[in-house]
């Protein structure tokens, strides 16, 4: 079955500094989605990438989808005590099921 | 507001009894998918629905149960419960089967 990977597991970052999130499928993908979780709250839908190779902004945050449709990134530049939360990957494949990644934990020190 | 509700939002309960979380999606919404998150874990994927009809299953327990209505809110059963069943519970819908997922803000489950 599909398997999804998302790394870091948690990040540190001092506030103004630059954040990545990785997530990988061990299959071809039909889209991505993104989803932000702040603590205590609920995922809130981010964005979906749908195209080979693109590549999509939202002020700091910036989200790329892999030429081959397997992996995606979410860039966050300089980052804001407000971004702290966890940092989901959604890959759909085309079927019902959803698969969730593990998240990413944002830790942001002022 | 995501436009989903959730209910109850708390429930405190003891092993071995059985409890009903119920889901209303967002209107105009056909599908539903249901979610267990532990403490600081991810989303585990249950279970989803799309207009009255199960169409894909996830890690569900088999004390683990759902259903999507008429009116297309749904509701999870969980049976036969666990000190390990303790969670956050999420809902979520969207429009179409692989649409943006709207949550719900949870029930959060404490088994004692």
């Amino acid at each position: 079955g599909q398997q999804v990977m998302q790394i870091p597991q948690y990040q540190h970052v001092q506030e103004g500094e630059d954040f990545t999130t990785y997530c990988n499928s061990s299959t071809t993908l039909s889209n991505i989605q993104w989803y932000k979780q702040r603590p205590g709250g609920h995922p809130v839908f981010l964005i979906q990438l749908v195209k080979s190779g693109e590549v999509k902004k939202q002020k700091r945050l910036t989200f790329q989808f892999g030429e081959a449709k397997k992996n995606s990134s979410l860039h966050i530049t300089a980052t804001q005590t407000t971004d702290v939360g966890t940092y989901f990957c959604a890959p759909n494949t085309g079927g019902f099921k959803t698969i969730f990644g593990a998240g990413t934990r944002l830790f942001v020190k002022a | 507001d995501s436009g989903v509700t959730q209910t109850p939002k708390h429930l405190i309960t003891a092993t071995g009894q059985r409890v009903t979380l119920r889901c209303s999606p967002r209107s105009g919404d056909l599908s539903v998918y249901w979610y267990q998150q532990s403490l600081d874990q991810g989303l585990q994927f249950l279970i989803q629905y799309y207009n009255g009809e199960e169409r894909a299953k996830g890690n569900i327990l088999e004390r683990f149960s759902a259903q999507q209505f008429p009116d297309l809110h749904s509701e999870l059963n969980l049976s036969s419960l666990e000190l390990g069943d303790s969670a956050l519970y999420f809902c979520a819908s969207s429009v179409v089967r692989e649409g943006t997922q709207y949550f719900g803000p949870g029930t959060r489950l404490l088994v004692l």
